[in-house]
């Protein structure tokens, strides 16, 4: 019940075109979902969270769609850049407690 | 770049072998959480240390150990060291271990031949 399920595990992507990773959790306590980004050599740096009260959540470029019947979460990134080549996590945790992260996501922005 | 530091950023140590990691925490936050990210996988959450007091801890043995000073930065302690412990040793400050708040350092990376 503790596992968050990510995929795909990674996703090539044309320079302009989205990219979209899925989510999928098992605990309904679970009320905190963020994606991180983590460049080679680097921490994981918080891109975007959403709490389950709303379905969708816009930063830029980048969007989290939230389906809670389904339980399933997942980041759009509109225009994929270059710049956006990392991997990607998403996790969930319940009351600020410990995050539990899904296994990544290797994107490549092809240019 | 966020102002979590962590030293040393790589270590070679030998199975059995003791190790210790440490963490300065940003700037306004008190709350300190340890990760341990193998190859290619997501964090694992080891444990969080909020007003020098262990508050959490995953699912890791008591070889994992940590510490927390007064200035809020942190120490993670591991004994009899194991092949398997290689990873990223990943350290977050964050206030009051609110998650929005949670900044990254970025890592020690930990070999144990």
């Amino acid at each position: 019940q503790q596992q968050v399920k990510q995929s795909p595990q990674s996703l090539i992507v044309q320079k302009g075109g989205i990219s979209i990773i899925n989510c999928a959790y098992e605990n309904t306590a679970f009320d905190y979902f963020p994606w991180y980004q983590q460049f080679p050599g680097k921490g994981p740096a918080l891109l975007i969270a959403i709490r389950p009260d709303v379905s969708e959540k816009k930063e830029g470029r980048f969007t989290i769609s939230f389906n809670k019947s389904a339980k399933q979460f997942s980041l759009h990134i509109m225009d994929s850049q270059p710049g956006d080549s990392a991997t990607y996590f998403c996790a969930a945790s319940k009351s600020d407690y410990q995050l539990i992260w899904g296994a990544g996501t290797k994107l490549i922005i092809k240019p | 770049e966020t102002g979590v530091t962590q030293s040393p950023t790589h270590l070679i140590k030998t199975r059995g072998q003791q190790v210790t990691l440490r963490c300065s925490s940003q700037s306004g936050h008190n709350t300190v959480s340890w990760y341990q990210q193998a190859l290619g996988q997501g964090p694992q959450f080891i444990f969080q240390y909020y007003r020098e007091e262990e508050n959490g801890r995953g699912n890791f043995p008591p070889r994992f150990s940590g510490l927390q000073f007064p200035n809020y930065s942190s120490e993670l302690n591991v004994n009899a060291l194991e092949l398997d412990d290689s990873a990223l040793y990943l350290c977050a400050s964050s206030f009051q271990g609110r998650q929005e708040t949670q900044y990254f350092g970025p890592g020690t990376r930990l070999l144990v031949l």
